[in-house]
Order: structure tokens, then C-alpha cells, then sequence
């Protein structure tokens, strides 16, 4: 079956722009996570949701990052004027949920470049 | 901020070697997971153990988990020139907000396998 899809692959943008992030998780997927990652970095931890709500926004870096997943399966990432900070790799990643069902599978992320 | 920390950091072997690489982490965790990295791009599940486990295998993987030490051990046998990647080891806990379990990773481990 599909696997945990993101678009677009690549993103360039300038500082102060804003931009969005597609997630597509794995079908029937109840659990949805954000994570970031940097050059020579492991993922950090950004958002999870669990259905529509936001369950841990805790790794959100600040107020210009903010995750929507309306309809609990499509979630999108946004982030306001953007830094050069931002630049990364988003990953997303979704699971079953709950105990038993942990494994999270990821999708190939989006490489986020703020110029 | 990142829980886990690999050893080494980099490793290169010659094919048909084994490769191990250590993880250590410093809260309590329900479970830890390892997965695999190629091109700094998606992230591909490779094994899961809980906390009530002490060794697992999956074809020539091999897990350990020690919790008194906080620590985790991740041995591929008879490496092959494919084997090279990236590999991660994140660990998993309940953070009680809706059963939300964000993974936290650590830096990594590069691997090469010499042919």
C-alpha cells in the first residue's frame, strides 16, 4: 500500500515568506507527527496529532510554526515569515496509535530552503 | 532538545563485518526504536523494543536493551555495501497528553560499509 506522502519535495522560498507543508499519512492512520531536521542532526520533535486535535505542540519552536489536520488525515505545517533558521528537512510521520501500535512510518520529507 | 547519543559517530567497516553502534539516553521510556537513514531523507523503521524487553532480532539485526544502564545496542551481521546509511535509535514515552508518544532521536550514527 501507499506509504506517508509529502509535498512538495523541495521548497525554496525567501526570508519573510510564508509557506505550507503537506503531509498525506498512511490510510486508517490515526496518529500524525511533525519533526525537523537539521544538517548532520537527528529529527526533532515538532507537533503530534491525534485524529484533528493537536494532542503535543510542544516542539513547536514559536508562533510563526503552526500544524492543521482538519479532517484527521491530511495535515498541513505553516510557517510565517519565515528565517533562514527554518531551513531543514520536514518529516512527517504517522502510526496506528496507541499501545502495541507504535511504529511510526515516515515520509520522505520536505527540504525546506529559506533564502 | 535530543535525549539519545550515539557511538560512535561515524563507523566503517569492511564488508562481511558486523557493525555495532551504542545508544544512550536519560529518562524513562516505554519503548525505543531504531531506524535507518539514506541521503538524509525518509526514515525507515528497522526494529522496536519496550522497555520490558532485553534483546531482539530481526533478520541480521540484533537489539539490546539494558534500562538500568539506559542504554541500547544495535548489531548488523555480515554487513553488506547496502547496509550504509544513517542510523538512529529514538526513544518513546508517554508523555500523557492522549497517549501522545513523540519520538526523541539522537544524533546518529554514519555507517560505511567498504566493499
Amino acid at each position: 500500500g501507499a506509504g506517508v506522502s509529502q509535498t512538495p519535495s523541495n521548497k525554496v522560498t525567501e526570508k519573510g515568506k510564508y509557506v505550507e507543508l503537506r503531509c498525506d499519512p498512511i490510510s486508517g492512520h490515526t496518529a500524525l507527527y511533525w519533526y525537523r531536521q537539521s544538517l548532520g542532526q537527528g529529527p526533532e520533535f515538532l507537533i503530534y496529532f491525534q485524529g484533528t486535535g493537536a494532542a503535543d505542540d510542544s516542539g513547536l519552536p514559536n508562533d510563526r510554526f503552526f500544524a492543521v489536520r482538519p479532517e484527521g488525515s491530511v495535515s498541513t505545517l505553516k510557517i510565517q515569515r519565515t528565517e533562514r533558521g527554518d531551513s531543514a528537512v520536514y518529516l512527517c510521520a504517522s502510526s496506528l496509535g496507541g499501545q502495541g501500535r507504535e511504529t511510526q512510518y515516515f515520509g520522505p520529507g520536505t527540504r525546506l530552503l529559506v533564502l | 532538545s535530543q535525549q539519545g547519543e550515539e557511538d560512535p559517530q561515524a563507523l566503517s567497516i569492511q564488508e562481511g563485518e558486523n557493525a555495532t553502534m551504542n545508544c544512550s539516553y536519560k529518562t524513562s521510556i516505554n519503548n525505543l526504536q531504531w531506524y535507518r537513514q539514506n541521503s538524509g531523507r525518509g526514515l525507515v523503521h528497522l526494529i522496536l523494543i519496550r522497555s520490558n524487553e532485553r534483546e531482539k532480532h530481526s533478520g541480521r539485526l540484533r537489539v539490546t536493551l539494558d534500562t538500568s544502564k539506559k542504554s541500547s545496542s544495535l548489531l548488523i551481521t555480515a554487513s553488506r555495501a547496502a547496509d550504509t546509511a544513517s542510523y538512529f535509535c529514538a526513544t518513546a514515552s508517554f508523555s500523557g497528553v492522549q497517549g501522545a508518544q513523540k519520538l526523541v532521536f539522537g544524533q546518529g550514527t554514519r555507517l560505511t560499509i567498504n566493499p
